[in-house]
């Protein structure tokens, strides 16, 4: 069992927006900002895209957002296109230097 | 450009060693922290352990209980994850990232996995 909770699957069509949701504890994501979201496609490295909960690297478009309330941190992607089809990570800071990670969320682009 | 390019994975018997490396190329080697992070097959992400850019100083995440030791070489570039008595469920492709102090928090709390390797496959089993 994954350390954060993600759900496994999430699905839509080009041009709406989806939110996968990141589950944690008052000991990680609801203790600490450091929130990050990942993008993997299949067979290849994970791409940083979120950092900070809401954070994007330079050269991530815009159409990628994240947000937290309590616990719980949100990756939404808008304008969905079919090269966002892959899986999504989320990962917290929780105490020292560990970092934890979600199980992973398939976005499936219909 | 940053360049990881990680080796040393294989097929290995439980109870065996084996160690992995991973080459470093594009930014300043010895002032970036590194982390190895793991991959099971079909599952999500696993943070295994980091180690600081100048100092060396490591961290391990709770499951490695001793079984593995994280090292660099900053005049060859390279990190090296060595793991020992090994398990089947060791079995998951190992990545080499940067552990960058990206965001606004203290201490560890600013970092972030802003490049990764393609990642080497580690299989254990009889």
């Amino acid at each position: 069992q994954s350390a954060l909770t993600q759900p496994a699957s999430v699905s839509g069509s080009p041009g709406q927006s989806i939110t996968i949701s990141c589950t944690g504890t008052i000991s990680d994501v609801g203790a600490y900002d450091a929130v990050s979201w990942y993008q993997q496609h299949p067979g290849k490295a994970p791409k940083l895209i979120i950092y900070d909960v809401n954070h994007r690297p330079s050269g991530v478009s815009d159409r990628f957002s994240g947000s937290k309330s309590g616990n719980t941190a949100s990756l939404t992607i808008s304008g969905l296109q079919a090269d966002d089809e892959a899986d999504y990570h989320c990962s917290s800071y929780r105490s020292s230097s560990s970092r934890l990670f979600g199980g992973g969320t398939k976005l499936t682009v219909l | 450009e940053v360049q990881l390019v990680e080796s040393g994975g294989g097929l290995a018997q439980p109870g065996g060693s084996l160690s992995l490396s991973c080459a470093a190329s594009g930014f300043t080697f010895s002032g970036n922290a590194m982390s190895w992070i793991r991959q099971a097959p079909g599952k999500g992400l696993e943070w295994v352990s980091v180690i600081a850019g100048r100092t060396g100083t490591r961290y391990y995440a709770d499951f490695v209980a001793g079984r593995f030791t994280i090292s660099r070489d900053n005049s060859r570039n390279t990190l090296y994850l060595h793991i020992n008595n090994l398990r089947v469920d060791d079995t998951a492709v190992y990545y080499c990232a940067t552990d960058t102090p990206l965001g606004f928090g203290s201490g560890w709390q600013r970092n972030h996995f802003d490049h990764w390797g393609q990642g080497t496959l580690v299989t254990v089993s009889s």
